[in-house]
């Protein structure tokens, strides 16, 4: 069964602009959940979607946005990105969602470089 | 403020020795933990869980061991290896207010040949 995976790996942007990240889940997961990672810092839940609804969400603003798709694809939205939003992003997988006791598998990231 | 806690940023261990890697947690409605191994360039990997009816999980080299009424949990990894340098992870879950997955900072670990 193949992995998560994220689209693109690597991103560079200047503030101002918007970005859009990918997400593929597990063949069969329902709920994606993303989360972004800083230096010294651990992972930040950003928000958590489930059958294309968004079922939980962390403490973020605005500018940070999501949606899921009818096959489970989600996608993460950044705009008007600043400085600070520098990090790796992640989206993870499970079957059931957060809050059922059981794993969630992780993709390799995006990394976001924002000029 | 942090609800899950490594107040170890980094550690060192002979390799075949022992490593003991420690997390603390504050949200007594947190019931599942768990621990990811995290290489760089590579998003975090599973490596073993505990619910919290239980006080011991071993699954090969790993064990995890929960003391509910001290709020933590460690991670024993016996021997270490030189590829089990990494960053790992606690994190922790519950229901309710606490259902979304909570991470700790994580603790580099270095093991030495």
């Amino acid at each position: 069964k193949a992995g998560v995976t994220q689209t693109p790996r690597y991103l560079i942007k200047t503030r101002g602009q918007q970005v859009t990240l990918s997400c593929s889940p597990i063949s069969g997961h329902r709920s994606v959940s993303w989360y972004q990672q800083t230096p010294g810092q651990g992972l930040q839940f950003l928000f958590e979607y489930f059958s294309e609804t968004q079922r939980n969400k962390g403490n973020f603003p605005g500018r940070f946005s999501g949606r899921q798709f009818s096959n489970s694809r989600s996608e993460m939205n950044v705009s008007t990105l600043e400085l600070g939003d520098s990090a790796l992003y992640l989206c993870a997988s499970s079957l059931r969602g957060q809050g059922q006791k059981e794993t969630q598998y992780f993709g390799p990231g995006t990394r976001l470089l924002v000029l | 403020d942090q609800q899950v806690k490594q107040n170890s940023p980094s550690l060192s261990v002979q390799e075949g020795r022992i490593s003991i890697l420690n997390c603390d947690y504050t949200n007594s409605m947190f019931d599942y933990f768990l621990w990811y191994k995290k290489y760089p360039a590579e998003g975090p990997t599973f490596l073993i869980s505990i619910s919290s009816i239980k006080d011991k999980n071993e699954d090969g080299r790993f064990t995890v061991f929960l003391n509910k009424s001290a709020k933590h949990l460690s991670l024993h990894i016996v021997p270490s290896q030189p590829g089990d340098s990494a960053v790992y992870f606690c994190a922790a879950a519950g229901s309710g207010s606490a259902r979304q997955l909570t991470f700790g900072s994580g603790t580099q670990l270095t093991v030495l040949p």
